[in-house]
């Protein structure tokens, strides 16, 4: 029963590079979020999707990009490293709206280094 | 806009102590409210949820959480901690009518518990 599966775990990249850090759930989630977590700041939405085909902003979107090709699958683009994007990643999927159906289900993380 | 307070950033106590975390929301209408707890190293993980009915709810761990309406807050309660409890603890509010379909985090409260 894997759930959430994010990779890499951890990653340093130089400024200006791109990547791509994946997220796949096995759960059939419609629903499916990136948070970046910053230390005393909580979680912040990067992207998230209702379905498949279907991707909408979230509250720190810039320098950020998604596809949501399919159920499963939701990776998040960096095209353009920068030192703000120092962070931890997560992934998170859940049935519906995170409310009366299931909550959130977060992945293991992904720490980015820029520098 | 819609927010989630917590009072605290950072709560320090000995085991066996009594703990309260305080949240609010600001919102009007109706809404859907956890708690998630991250312990180190590890990923966000539901402790309890609150949809509607009795504004005590249970959770796992001995956690509980009561839902005050008129005071629009959802404050995390245990009787007494155990050095284990140290994690960071953030509270979550989602709209279950909310076209947008985001959960939205409070900055978290870091629990250290002394042996």
């Amino acid at each position: 029963n894997a759930g959430v599966t994010q990779t890499p775990k951890f990653r340093i990249l130089k400024i200006g590079q791109s990547m791509t850090l994946q997220c796949a759930q096995d759960m059939n989630h419609n629903y499916m979020y990136w948070y970046r977590q910053d230390p005393g700041m909580g979680l912040k939405l990067i992207y998230y999707s209702v379905g498949a085909g279907i991707t909408d902003k979230g509250e720190v979107p810039n320098g950020y990009n998604v596809s949501r090709s399919t159920t499963e699958d939701f990776p998040l683009r960096l095209e353009l490293a920068a030192p703000s994007q120092t962070s931890v990643y997560f992934c998170a999927s859940s049935y519906s709206a995170g409310s009366r159906n299931s909550p959130l289900h977060f992945g293991n993380g992904t720490r980015l280094t820029v520098t | 806009a819609q927010s989630v307070s917590q009072h605290n950033h950072h709560v320090i106590l000995s085991e066996a102590a009594s703990l309260e975390l305080g949240c609010n929301y600001s919102y009007g209408g109706t809404v859907n409210l956890f708690w998630y707890v991250q312990y180190p190293g590890q990923h966000l993980q539901l402790l309890l949820k609150y949809f509607s009915g009795d504004p005590l709810v249970k959770g796992i761990k001995g956690f509980e959480a009561e839902f005050i309406k008129s005071k629009f807050s959802f404050n995390l309660r245990k009787p007494s901690v155990q050095w284990s409890d140290t994690a960071e603890y953030f509270c979550a509010v989602s709209l279950p009518m909310n076209r947008d379909d985001k959960i939205i985090f409070g900055k978290g409260t870091r629990l250290h518990i002394l042996p």
